[in-house]
């Protein structure tokens, strides 16, 4: 099973400052399946980035994945008022599918 | 538009039993292959089970052998059969389908299942 570890837990940033997240897998998976969720309080997630770089379908370009093998990355280029959320990575290359910890983007 | 909409939570005690539906609309079914993902209240997500389009199904280790999943592609419905609950089974159960160039990209509202005495 691929552990995923995110990191930091809370980032406390202000309107228009960006954001780097990152996430950290147990192992190396050369397919690249890695994606970043967005879920705010009470909704259902939102898909934001899948293979590691595509932004899906309506997701603003201040939003990049980045990253291979081991290490991915979420950047924001930007924060916007709406962009404050808990962002999840996950890793979809097979079974058991994972999910990180989960960092939280609050307003400073 | 994609609509996924769970049912069938609630509270349950120990050692209980539940059966969690997903009534799917705005695509075709039957050539998807569907999620359950759970959140533990306050906690992070969890993936706990998949069925692809042909019926192969996938289990989390912490639900294997207690939670079955299954489809009926005539009703246009994902199914979780949640046995032998445990509290930390407690959480918001969400269905998502898995769009095959992309992963998990739409997602019901949940439906929450409560394990307590």
């Amino acid at each position: 099973e691929i552990v995923l570890t995110q990191s930091p837990g809370t980032l406390s940033l202000s309107p228009g400052e960006r954001a780097t997240l990152s996430c950290r897998a147990s192992q190396s998976f050369s397919n690249n399946c890695l994606a970043w969720y967005q879920q705010k309080p009470g909704q259902a997630p939102r898909l934001l980035i899948y293979g590691a770089s595509s932004r899906a379908t309506g997701v603003p370009d201040r939003f990049s994945g980045s990253g291979s093998g081991t290490d991915f990355t979420l950047t924001i280029s930007r924060l916007e008022a709406e962009d404050f959320a808990v962002y999840y990575c996950q890793y979809y290359g097979s079974s058991p599918w994972t999910f990180g910890q989960g960092t939280k983007v609050e307003i400073k | 538009e994609v609509q996924l909409l769970e049912s069938g939570g609630g509270l349950v005690q120990p050692g209980g039993s539940l059966r969690l539906s997903c009534a799917a609309s705005g695509f075709t079914f039957s050539s998807y292959a569907l999620h359950w993902v759970r959140q533990a209240p306050g906690k992070g997500l969890e993936w706990v089970s998949a069925i692809s389009s042909s019926g192969r199904t996938y289990y989390a280790d912490s639900v294997k052998g207690r939670f079955t999943i299954s489809r009926d592609n005539s009703k246009n419905a994902l199914y979780l059969q949640v046995n032998s609950l445990r509290a930390e089974d407690t959480a918001v159960y969400f269905c998502a389908k898995r769009e095959p160039s992309t992963t998990l990209d739409s997602w019901g509202q949940g439906t929450l299942v409560t394990v307590s005495s």
